[in-house]
């Protein structure tokens, strides 16, 4: 399975736009990008996934360069509600999710 | 709430006893998955289902475990002679079994303190 690589923390305040970018360098061809969003005290939550290009939500957007060496999750104009873990994800459709220890993004009022 | 239930919520118990925790996943999902999360990590998994099939269990289950999906509706997590280190949220997830999607519906979780 692919391993990825994320910052371990990001600050930002509110009605920023937040950019958490994820590498996964060895992610194969039936691969699938996707992120969860865990807050405290609760199970992860689905966000978003892609396999290349951009995806875009209600909730996020998610750009994959041509190479999916790598993405970007965007949150835009982020609240003090999004403080959360976020946790980028490469799976071969369904199946058991490897969670890496993701980004701890704390919004500022 | 995401239609997943789990229960208890909460388990303190002394080491060695045994501890069982149900899991009741969206009606209509074929996958049920165990995962176990520790303070600061992400989680981990444990085994999942497909309907009552056990199809995939992780080195990290040792014997002391046992996982059951009878029916294939609710599941059930044991823990044998429970030890200090079993000490962690335990999370159930659900889904179907769609080609390309892979969107799971996590329970809240059962926190087990192991004293």
């Amino acid at each position: 399975l692919a391993k990825t690589t994320q910052p371990i923390s990001m600050d930002s305040y509110e009605g920023q736009e937040v950019n958490i970018t994820c590498s996964h360098n060895n992610i194969a061809t039936n691969d699938y990008i996707t992120w969860y969003q865990q807050f405290p005290s609760q199970g992860p939550r689905f966000i978003i996934q892609g396999y290349k290009t951009k995806v875009t939500n209600e909730v996020a957007s998610l750009f994959i360069p041509a190479d999916r060496k790598s993405s970007t999750l965007s949150l835009p104009r982020v609240s003090l509600s999004d403080t959360a873990v976020y946790y980028c994800l490469v799976v071969p459709g369904p199946d058991k999710l490897i969670f890496g220890t993701g980004t701890r993004l704390q919004v500022f009022p | 709430d995401t239609g997943v239930s789990q229960d208890p919520r909460h388990k303190i118990t002394k080491r060695g006893q045994n501890v069982t925790f149900r899991c009741d996943p969206i009606s209509e999902h074929n996958r049920l998955y165990w995962y176990r999360q520790t303070l600061g990590q992400g989680p981990e998994f444990l085994t999942y289902f497909q309907n009552e099939a056990q199809l995939e269990k992780s080195r990290l289950l040792s014997d002391r475990f046992s996982a059951e999906r009878p029916k294939g509706s609710f599941s059930t997590l044991e823990i044998q002679r429970t030890e200090q280190g079993d000490s962690a949220m335990y999370l159930c997830a659900s889904s179907t079994w769609d080609r390309g999607h892979n969107e799971q519906f996590f329970g809240p979780g059962t926190r087990l303190t192991v004293l």
